[in-house]
């Protein structure tokens, strides 16, 4: 089964820090997913990778994969409050489409 | 444009109670469905998927099954609920191929078992 390891778990950060959550997955995938979950809320689509070498940026967030390493970051840059949330990568496996593996995902808090 | 609905948004359901979570897409033809289950402070996990009408795929054994009696219409089931079964859980769908791979979920189920 493939295995997807999120750190860190936990993440707490002053407002305008930089950051970096890694996502490590154990066994070849050709595609990626981040997510973002809100308290008791589903999951918002934030960025899919699907190639070696793939960036994404979005806002305050950048996120990049390499497939021979088996790691996606997700970049945080000069962070806001609004961006407290819970961030988790998820894997594809399999040729079915979301047939997706999911880290424990890392909660981010980001205060004044 | 395509939307996903899921119901009911929240229950709470006594031990060995049946349960039907029911989830319908819509503005889309022949997509593949999911149902994850997302246990309290951890990640999700796939229960089933479909790739068709009547066709179903488990990922782990477990208490509850699934059906799709409509092409856009996914339902999850339990005869007996066990406490275990308690967690929020999330109908997904997807295209087979194309719209940049993207996986979109519904709102989501708040399921507890007293």
């Amino acid at each position: 089964e493939l295995k997807v390891e999120q750190n860190p778990l936990f993440l707490s950060m002053q407002e305008g820090k930089n950051y970096t959550i890694y996502c490590n997955y154990s066994t070849t995938s050709d595609r990626l997913y981040w997510y973002r979950q809100d308290p008791g809320k589903s999951l918002e689509s934030l960025f899919v990778l699907l190639s070696n070498g793939a960036v994404k940026q979005e806002g305050r967030l950048m996120a990049s994969l390499d497939t021979k390493a088996r790691l996606s970051t997700l970049h945080i840059t000069a962070a806001v409050h609004d961006l407290s949330a819970t961030y988790f990568c998820a894997v594809g496996g399999g040729s079915t489409l979301g047939r997706l593996y999911f880290g424990r995902g890392t909660q981010l808090t980001v205060w004044p | 444009s395509q939307t996903i609905h899921q119901w009911p948004a929240t229950l709470v359901q006594p031990v060995g109670s049946p349960l039907s979570l029911e989830c319908t897409v819509e503005g889309t033809s022949n997509p593949n469905l999911y149902w994850y289950r997302q246990a309290a402070g951890r990640g999700l996990q796939l229960l089933f998927y479909s790739v068709g009408i009547g066709q179903i795929s488990s990922e782990v054994p477990q208490n509850l099954s699934a059906s799709r009696p409509q092409d856009r219409q996914f339902i999850l089931s339990s005869k007996k609920l066990l406490l275990s079964d308690s967690g929020f859980y999330l109908c997904a769908w997807s295209l087979v191929h194309g719209s940049g791979n993207t996986i979109y979920f519904g709102e989501g189920s708040w399921l507890t078992v007293v």
